[in-house]
């Protein structure tokens, strides 16, 4: 069964740093781009960053780029959200997710998410 | 970035019944929609892709069709763990972009 499980989520000051987690089961994590997707409280979903199965390769809205990080460790198939110059509005659920082989760019398994909030 | 433009943002129903739910994108993304239902204390779930293909999975009652910037996704004879929040994503392009959603709800 795949599973995606994130963890370091919590309560962070403006400007502060955080760094999510996700630890993947039950499949061969090496082999899948990866993704972190994001909700805001009462909001719709938002894609925050994809990295390639080597990680030579990453992706990041304009929100967030130069400012977040993602990054993975294959041996321990973990997947990693470096957030750095955290502001409120990146205040959300933070959701990791698989995208498929066979279907670019859409996620086929997410993890349960992480809740951050940014608040002084 | 492409916008996607979702509607209704609300729908209530009873089981048995079908609805369709519609997805318009601000320019073509070929075939590439994918539809995705939340529900509360569950993972988020892949139920199309590809515009009409069905996620291993996915009940037949629901169902793609479109292509372009117009999509609709239709679920026929509702059951009850139908009910929850459904997004539609395209995934033809970076920055992959979400509708705003559509709340199903049991009339």
């Amino acid at each position: 069964e795949v599973q995606l499980v994130e963890s370091g989520g919590g309560l962070v000051q403006p400007g502060r740093s955080l760094k999510l987690s996700c630890a993947a089961s039950g499949f061969t994590f090496s082999n899948y781009y990866m993704a972190w997707v994001r909700q805001a409280p009462k909001k719709g979903l938002e894609w925050v960053a994809t990295i390639s199965t080597s990680g030579s390769r990453t992706y990041y809205p304009d929100s967030v780029k130069g400012r977040f990080t993602i990054s993975r460790d294959n041996a321990k198939s973990s997947l990693y959200l470096q957030m750095n110059s955290l502001k409120s509005e990146d205040t959300a659920t933070y959701y990791c997710a698989r995208h498929p082989i066979a279907a670019r760019l859409s996620m086929d398994a997410w993890g349960q998410g992480a809740s951050v909030t940014v608040s002084s | 970035d492409v916008q996607m433009t979702q509607s209704p943002s609300n729908l209530a129903a009873s089981p048995g019944e079908s609805v369709s739910i519609n997805c318009k994108a601000s320019k073509s993304i070929s075939k590439y929609l994918a539809w995705y239902q939340q529900k509360p204390g569950k993972a988020n779930k892949l139920l199309i892709y590809s515009g009409s293909t069905l996620q291993s999975g996915t009940p037949s009652r629901f169902s793609g069709s479109g292509s372009g910037t117009d999509f609709t996704l239709t679920i026929r004879n509702l059951e009850p763990e139908d009910f929850g929040l459904y997004y539609c994503q395209q995934h033809n392009e970076y920055p992959p972009t979400f509708g705003s959603g559509t709340k199903l709800e049991i009339k």
